[in-house]
């Protein structure tokens, strides 16, 4: 099956930094999920990107599906931004969705 | 407001009792999901549903079952529950007749614990 990777798996930054989350995948994938997971276990939509660039206020994200990885970038980050981010990608041409392990951002004040 | 809604958010149990998580969505869509997630760990399919009177199972083995009666309503039962399914039970849903070929929208999950 399709075998996703995300890097760096822990990621500890001061507020008002900037940082990247990378999603590698290894086959062809005709959708692409980034998620945040807060402290509470919620699992909040970031970005739905088969391909190319979309922004939502100091997030962003850019999937290259020819070369299989999706990048998300958050700026000026806030305490807020702290939990899990995972991205996730269907299974084989399927509904079903394969999950990265996730990077865990922490942002100190 | 559309949303999808999952009963109890906690649960603590003994063992060999039964319990059904309840999941529901006002969101019209025809796909639901069942994922189960151990803390820390990434999210593993265990069910699916592409409308009423279907039921799939997932990747992850599951002892768990569901139903489809209704096509908001989603609920995951277990008979005889056991330490080992102590986990995080989140619940999605999908529309594939948009744009967004199936994205999917989770619910707030919940968070069992047998003793």
């Amino acid at each position: 099956g399709i075998q996703v990777e995300q890097s760096p798996p822990d990621l500890i930054l001061q507020e008002g930094a900037n940082s990247t989350l990378r999603c590698n995948f290894s086959d062809s994938v005709n959708n692409l999920q980034w998620f945040h997971q807060n402290p509470w276990g919620q699992l909040i939509n970031l970005f739905y990107i088969p391909s190319g660039t979309k922004q939502n206020g100091r997030l962003s994200a850019t999937t290259v599906a020819t070369e299989r990885y999706s990048l998300l970038y958050i700026s000026s980050s806030q305490t807020t931004d702290s939990g899990v981010y995972f991205c996730a990608v269907p299974q084989g041409g399927s509904e079903k969705l394969v999950f990265g392990k996730g990077t865990k951002l922490t942002v100190n004040p | 407001e559309a949303d999808i809604y999952q009963t109890p958010r906690y649960l603590v149990i003994g063992t060999g009792k039964k319990i059904t998580l309840e999941c529901s969505q006002t969101m019209g869509h025809d796909k639901m999901y069942w994922y189960q997630q151990d803390p820390g760990m990434e999210l593993h399919l265990i069910h699916y549903s592409y409308g009423v009177n279907s039921t799939e199972k997932g990747d992850l083995s599951s002892e768990s079952t569901v139903s489809r009666i209704r096509t908001e309503h989603f609920p995951l039962t277990l008979e005889s529950a056991r330490p080992s399914h102590t986990s995080q039970y989140l619940c999605a849903s999908s529309e594939i007749r948009t744009s967004s070929y199936n994205e999917q929208f989770f619910g707030p999950g919940t968070r069992l614990t047998v003793l």
